[in-house]
């Protein structure tokens, strides 16, 4: 595997399920990402993680729990989501979180329907 | 508030058709534009960076400029599979979010 994977690529869950998104990064990067795109928005940062530490919670609702156990696993665990959380959702990693000069590379999204 | 708007928000091409996407910025401390591309359904991948006011980048039919305000995604000679929608985002020194995307240009280039 190369760059940024991302599992599984579709997802259909009822609103009282509980699935995990997976992410792993094989770019040897220190920061991975969760994004979030609607229909029609920009994206939207939800997470940050930088050497294994949140550095960014950007409001996202209770129902949306990160874990990254090492600097190269990401998991998105969801549980009791609404319809509006359908979506498509992007992980992503650079080199360092803090930098505005490191590229981020993307992998190749979760799209998540949610019934 | 630091932005990133893009314009315009779709363009429909001829083939062959050359022609501009326009990204404009107010990012604080800006320390690199980044373009990518994204197919639907799919991740953006990327495609330049531009770290300062006058540089340029190609790739194939594709030409990156910067200035002080804004950038440029110059398409020359477009073909169908140019067709996708390209994004900015300006980076910043951030402990958090470091990238401000814009909301997108979607090319479509018709044969």
């Amino acid at each position: 595997e190369t760059g940024v994977t991302q599992t599984p690529r579709h997802l259909v869950m009822g609103m009282t399920n509980k699935k995990s998104l997976k992410c792993e990064q094989h770019l040897g990067h220190n920061a991975m990402y969760w994004y979030k795109q609607s229909a029609k928005k920009p994206l939207e940062l939800m997470f940050v993680y930088n050497f294994k530490e949140q550095t960014e919670n950007n409001s996202v609702p209770s129902r949306f729990s990160p874990e990254c156990p090492n600097s190269s696993h990401l998991f998105l665990h969801l549980h009791t989501l609404q319809p509006e959380d359908s979506a498509l959702y992007l992980c992503a990693s650079s080199q360092a979180g803090t930098s505005g000069t490191d590229t981020q590379y993307f992998g190749p999204g979760t799209r998540l329907t949610v019934l | 508030e630091d932005q990133v708007t893009q314009s315009p928000e779709a363009l429909r091409l001829q083939e062959g058709e050359s022609s501009s996407l326009n990204c404009s910025y107010t990012v604080s401390g800006l320390r690199g534009l980044f373009w990518y591309r994204q197919d639907p359904g799919k991740g953006p991948e990327f495609l330049f960076t531009l770290y300062s006011a006058g540089e340029e980048k190609e790739k194939e039919r594709l030409k990156a400029t910067l200035t002080k305000k804004e950038s440029f995604l110059h398409i020359t000679a477009p073909k169908p599979e140019d067709s996708a929608t390209y994004l900015c985002a300006g980076g910043r020194d951030n402990y958090g979010q470091n990238f401000v995307f814009g909301p997108g240009t979607r090319l479509s280039v018709l044969p």
